[in-house]
């Protein structure tokens, strides 16, 4: 089944504590990208990548890392997490980039205290 | 960035009654997608238009993106529960860069 797998789907950690969200997809897509999900604010991009070893930052980069050493993961990193960081965080791929369909994750729900 | 504002934020409605959602903006946009998103679960692709003016329907739902190519709408034609999520539209941005840029969403409820 062509699906985003994110892992895990809920996170409590306090601040300061690095954490790592994994995202992986097994559709070959060339593009992936994070999204955090906050009340009232809406999707908000992250970081983006258009292929293997090529990031780069989205509208909300700041307090988060990502790499993308394979085609199909894409982890999410926070090295240092505050409680501004506190959202539900969803990964998500398509083909070649945002013209072609998003696929999503079914999300993480990361709470920092 | 380009700021997409939908409205209505929140829409409860009776089962087959009649909507519309809109999703509006300042810019110019290649391409717009509509999502539905339920809960628990990351959004979900309904369509994407990319002319100025076209429309694509898809059973009961018919979607519009504007002449300008910077505004669109979303309607539901005698609405059922299975209509009730989150609906977000989403701009591609055009310029060279990767973005999608997502509006900040209508919730609707729809009752028996």
């Amino acid at each position: 089944e062509a699906q985003v797998t994110q892992n895990p789907r809920y996170l409590i950690t306090v601040t300061g504590k690095k954490l790592t969200v994994t995202c992986s997809q097994n559709m070959n897509h060339e593009y992936m990208s994070w999204y955090r999900q906050d009340p009232g604010l809406g999707l908000r991009q992250i970081y983006y990548s258009m292929n293997v070893e090529v990031t780069d930052k989205g509208d909300v980069p700041e307090g988060y890392k990502v790499s993308r050493k394979e085609k199909r993961n894409f982890p999410l990193i926070l090295e240092s997490p505050s409680p501004n960081q506190t959202s539900l965080y969803f990964c998500a791929s398509s083909w070649t980039g945002v013209g072609s369909p998003l696929h999503f994750g079914n999300g993480t729900r990361l709470t920092v205290t | 960035t380009q700021l997409l504002e939908q409205s209505p934020q929140f829409l409860s409605i009776q089962e087959g009654e009649n909507l519309t959602v809109y999703c509006n903006s300042s810019s110019v946009f290649s391409s717009l997608q509509w999502y539905r998103q339920e809960p628990g679960e990351g959004p979900v692709l309904l369509v994407t238009v990319v002319t100025g003016g076209e429309v694509k329907k898809l059973k009961r739902l018919t979607f519009q993106f504007g002449d300008a190519r910077k505004d669109s709408s979303l309607h539901i034609t005698a609405a059922q529960t299975g209509d009730t999520g989150l609906y977000l539209c989403a701009g591609a941005e055009n310029t060279g860069f990767q973005k999608l840029v997502f509006g900040t969403g209508t919730r609707l409820l729809v009752s028996p």
